[in-house]
């Protein structure tokens, strides 16, 4: 089945740095790759996605990439505000099916 | 909010008793999941449905049961056999297949502790 790893657990930037978020999935046939954020006692909330035809994916300060000959892929937040200090949660899954989650990264901004 | 609706938001279970937690959906959505949360830890499957009238056991079944006999409904019900349910509770759904958005929303959770 498939396996998602997530790197770093903790991530600690200065403000207005960017922060960078990588995982690595398994399954070659894996096709669909969100990124949740998820504040303390809340739901996750999707904040980005990538399907397995796209390259890269942009909305505003945060981009995700995907290399599915590496089968990896990266969350990218430019210009870290406070407000992004959350934990982050990649996914890995096939149409929708069987979603598979990293283990998490704490992100905290230094003001 | 996602049109995933969780109740209760804080549940208590007395030792020894069955407890049931809701979740409905008014997205359409065939695939519905049941995910356990550990403080600071990440997102573990219980069951997952696909289908009215089909599930099937995720990474950490034991303790847990579920039901779908409706699209809209899949009730997660923490026995007895559950010896440490303390945890925070997700549900999830989902479209499932090529001609879909297969995008996962969650509901607001259910804080289960025991007393």
């Amino acid at each position: 089945g498939e396996n998602v790893e997530q790197h770093p657990s903790t991530l600690s930037v200065q403000e207005g740095d960017s922060a960078v978020i990588k995982c690595t999935y398994s399954d070659s046939a894996s096709n669909y790759f969100p990124w949740y954020k998820q504040e303390l006692g809340k739901r996750p909330q999707l904040i980005i996605d990538i399907r397995s035809n796209v390259g890269e994916k942009k909305d505003q300060r945060i981009a995700v990439t995907l290399n599915k000959t590496a089968k990896h892929f990266s969350l990218h937040i430019t210009e870290t505000q406070p407000e992004d200090s959350a934990v982050y949660f990649c996914a890995a899954s096939y149409y929708g099916q069987n979603f598979v989650f990293g283990p998490g990264t704490r992100l905290s901004v230094l003001p | 909010d996602g049109g995933i609706t969780q109740s209760p938001k804080y549940l208590f279970r007395k030792e020894g008793q069955n407890v049931t937690l809701s979740c409905e959906q008014n997205l359409n959505h065939d695939a519905m999941y049941w995910y356990r949360q550990d403080p600071g830890q990440g997102l573990r499957l219980i069951y997952y449905s696909q289908i009215v009238n089909d599930f099937q056991k995720g990474d950490i079944a034991e303790g847990y049961s579920v039901s779908r006999e409706k699209k809209e409904s899949f009730p997660l019900t923490v026995t007895s056999a559950q010896k440490n349910p303390t945890a925070f509770y997700l549900c999830a759904s989902s479209n499932t297949g090529s001609g879909y958005v297969n995008i996962q929303y969650f509901g607001a959770g259910t804080r289960l502790s025991v007393l």
